[in-house]
């Protein structure tokens, strides 16, 4: 019940394009859900977060759609760029409690020029 | 002010020596996380302090990982007799307390262990 499954492991997009990395969850507790961006040798920085009241957040080019009653949420990154490549990590946790967060495997994206 | 900061950036010791972590969270936030990356994984959690609190040691794989954090600030983590598989990317978040989900990580200290 606390596992955060993550698909697809990697994913090779070319650049304009727009790479959709998705997750789901099980455990109907879990009410804040962020997107993590690490690049190789740094620690994850976060990208964007949201919480079930939406269905959706816009964030620059970064996208999370989320379907509460699926218990899955999706990154779309739009205008995909070379610099763009890195591995992206969805999470999810309780904002009551510990917080800490259950993260995905991650997807390493490559956005060719 | 600076980020989390974490020492040493790498660290690379023997089977069966002890090693200690370090981690400088952000001025002012009160949570601190410790999370373990290893090779191809995701983030695993490990151990979550909150001010006087005491933490939550529910991620700790055995008892040979143990962790402290001094006057609310900086954390040790600490592992002894090192085995291979304690081989990962150790990373420290933190973020500025209760309902203020975000963490913020640091760089990691990265533990090969021969």
């Amino acid at each position: 019940q606390q596992q955060v499954k993550q698909s697809p492991q990697s994913l090779i997009v070319q650049k304009g394009g727009i790479p959709i990395i998705n997750c789901a969850y099980e455990n109907t507790a879990f009410d804040y859900f962020p997107w993590y961006q690490q690049f190789p040798g740094k620690g994850p920085a976060l990208l964007i977060a949201i919480r079930p009241d939406v269905s959706e957040k816009k964030e620059g080019r970064f996208t999370i759609s989320f379907n509460k009653s699926a218990k899955q949420f999706s990154l779309h990154i739009m205008d995909s760029q070379p610099g763009d490549s890195a591995t992206y990590f969805c999470a999810a946790s309780k904002t009551s409690g510990t917080y800490k967060y259950i993260f995905g495997t991650g997807t390493r994206l490559k956005v060719l020029a | 002010g600076a980020g989390v900061s974490q020492s040493p950036s790498n660290k690379v010791t023997e089977k069966g020596k002890d090693v200690e972590l370090r981690c400088d969270p952000i001025s002012g936030h009160t949570a601190l996380y410790w999370y373990r990356q290893s090779l191809g994984q995701g983030l695993e959690f490990l151990i979550y302090f909150q001010g006087n609190s005491a933490p939550d040691k529910s991620g700790l794989p055995s008892d040979r990982f143990s962790a402290e954090r001094t006057g609310g600030s900086v954390s040790t983590l600490t592992i002894q007799r090192t085995q291979q598989e304690d081989s990962a990317v150790y990373l420290c978040a933190s973020s500025r307390g209760i309902l203020q989900e975000t963490q913020y990580f640091g760089p990691g200290t990265r533990l090969l262990v021969l």
